[in-house]
């Protein structure tokens, strides 16, 4: 069974940095086509992806935040960080970290990489306020 | 940058009804889109991934249709517990929509 949680401050304050953890269970991150990636939600908004980190370390961020996000793993520990530097209240959200699965191959060989998230954590909401 | 658009923004019906709900991308993601429902308080919940196939567990009134930049997300048959927002997420930068509300008219 897959389970993933997210760990870190409630309140963080202008201009500092957001450190958060996603551990997770049920999966290993040296697996092959696996990845971890974080999504957030300010409240009453929509879902907005911000970061992937791949089996292999290869890692993806959102073109918007790029310059201020950055995604480790600690294969060991079954960890996943997420910092993010210089916060604002508008980074005020509800982070998620969640799965994201192998792909499959077909009768012909052909591999078909994931690009969903079929588990997900159960969120940690971040205020940032001075 | 490929942009994902969801139409309506909220869409209102009774249960029992025939929900069809509307993603489109502002280029080709192929078959490369997912489809999530989300009630308030809870983590968002896969539906449909690769355009049209059902994630585990997921009831048979929820369907899903498309490839390119047209895709469809549709409910045969409203339940009690359907009401909720539906998000669409594509491949290329891993974007999501802006979601759809379903809500009880």
């Amino acid at each position: 069974q897959i389970t993933l949680k997210e760990s870190g401050p409630t309140l963080v304050k202008p201009t500092q940095t957001l450190t958060l953890t996603c551990t997770f269970s049920g999966f290993s991150l040296s697996t092959s086509g696996v990845g971890v990636g974080w999504i957030r939600q300010p409240p009453g908004k929509a879902l907005e992806w911000l970061a992937l980190i791949y089996w292999d370390d290869d890692k993806r961020y959102s073109p918007s935040l790029k310059s201020r996000l950055t995604i480790t793993k600690d294969t060991s520990k079954n960890q996943v960080v997420l910092t993010m530097t210089n916060m604002d209240p508008v980074d005020t959200a509800t982070y998620y970290c969640a799965h994201r699965p192998l792909g499959y191959y077909d009768s012909s060989g052909y591999y078909y990489p994931s690009y969903y998230f079929d588990y997900w954590g159960q969120g940690t909401l971040v205020t940032v306020s001075s | 940058e490929i942009v994902l658009t969801q139409s309506p923004a909220t869409l209102s019906l009774s249960p029992g009804e025939r929900a069809t709900l509307s993603c489109r991308a502002s280029q080709s993601v192929s078959s490369y889109l997912a489809w999530y429902q989300q009630k308030p308080g809870q983590a968002p919940r896969l539906l449909i991934y690769d355009a049209s196939n059902r994630a585990t567990g997921i009831p048979a009134r929820f369907s899903g249709s498309g490839s390119g930049t047209d895709f469809t997300l549709t409910i045969s048959s409203l339940e009690p517990e359907d009401f909720a927002v539906y998000y669409c997420q594509q491949r290329s930068n891993w974007s999501f929509g802006q979601g759809t509300r379903l809500e009880i008219k």
